[in-house]
């Protein structure tokens, strides 16, 4: 079974800053691992996705990410926080039977 | 290509009725798969079909609950006999083999509120 851990459900970021939100994962498997984007009312987006090739991963938006199997990581970051990157994050796992496990998420406020 | 569509996006109901919610997937994904999110929660896996065909369900998806996929194409998610803990928003979402199935793309939700 998969699994993700996702803690601190809330992150606060100045405008300009480096946004860090983290991932642990867990897998019996080798994982594909996936960061969505979700605004209110509306579905998720995929921000990026690691499926075994290289492992830093760089997404829209300006985020990237690094798999690193050593530390079962896969936290997401970007240089500059915009306002327009407050939404909830959500990372999530598969193990090739393509159910997606996700983890509780981070809202992300951007402060001015 | 619209996107993965889903209706209603709302739907208020009252505890006992039955309700059926839709999904259109991109055209051409041959996968279709059911999530569940609760408040403050992350989506949960409840099912998924690969053409017509029901390949796996969830725990979490009771006898109240059943998904169709009759022609392959659009799915629709009933419940019956509706409880408030069945208030959530519904998230149906599909994958191609082209992509390995890896990138699930997501439809906007189906918001269920049970009074």
């Amino acid at each position: 079974a998969q699994s993700v851990t996702q803690l601190g459900s809330h992150v606060s970021v100045s405008e300009g800053a480096l946004v860090l939100l983290r991932c642990n994962y867990s897998s019996s498997v080798p994982p594909y691992l996936f960061w969505y984007v979700q605004y209110p009312n509306q579905g998720l987006q995929l921000l990026l996705k690691y499926t075994s090739a290289a492992t830093l991963v760089k997404g829209i938006n300006g985020f990237e990410a690094e798999f690193k199997k050593s530390e079962t990581s896969f936290h997401l970051t970007k240089p500059s926080a915009h306002m327009s990157d407050a939404a909830e994050y959500f990372c999530a796992v598969s193990g090739g039977n393509n159910r997606l496990a996700f983890g509780k998420g981070n809202q992300v406020v951007v402060i001015p | 290509d619209t996107g993965v569509s889903q209706d209603p996006r709302h739907k208020i109901t009252k505890r006992g009725q039955n309700v059926t919610f839709r999904c259109d997937p991109i055209s051409e994904h041959n996968r279709l798969y059911w999530y569940r999110q609760t408040l403050g929660q992350g989506p949960e896996f409840l099912t998924y079909f690969q053409n017509e065909a029901q390949l796996e369900k969830s725990r979490l998806l009771s006898d109240r609950f059943s998904a169709e996929r009759p022609k392959g194409s659009f799915s629709t998610l009933e419940i019956q006999r509706t409880e408030q803990g069945d208030s959530a928003m519904y998230l149906c979402a599909s994958s191609a083999r082209q992509s390995s199935y890896n990138e699930q793309f997501f439809g906007p939700g189906t918001r269920l509120t049970v009074l």
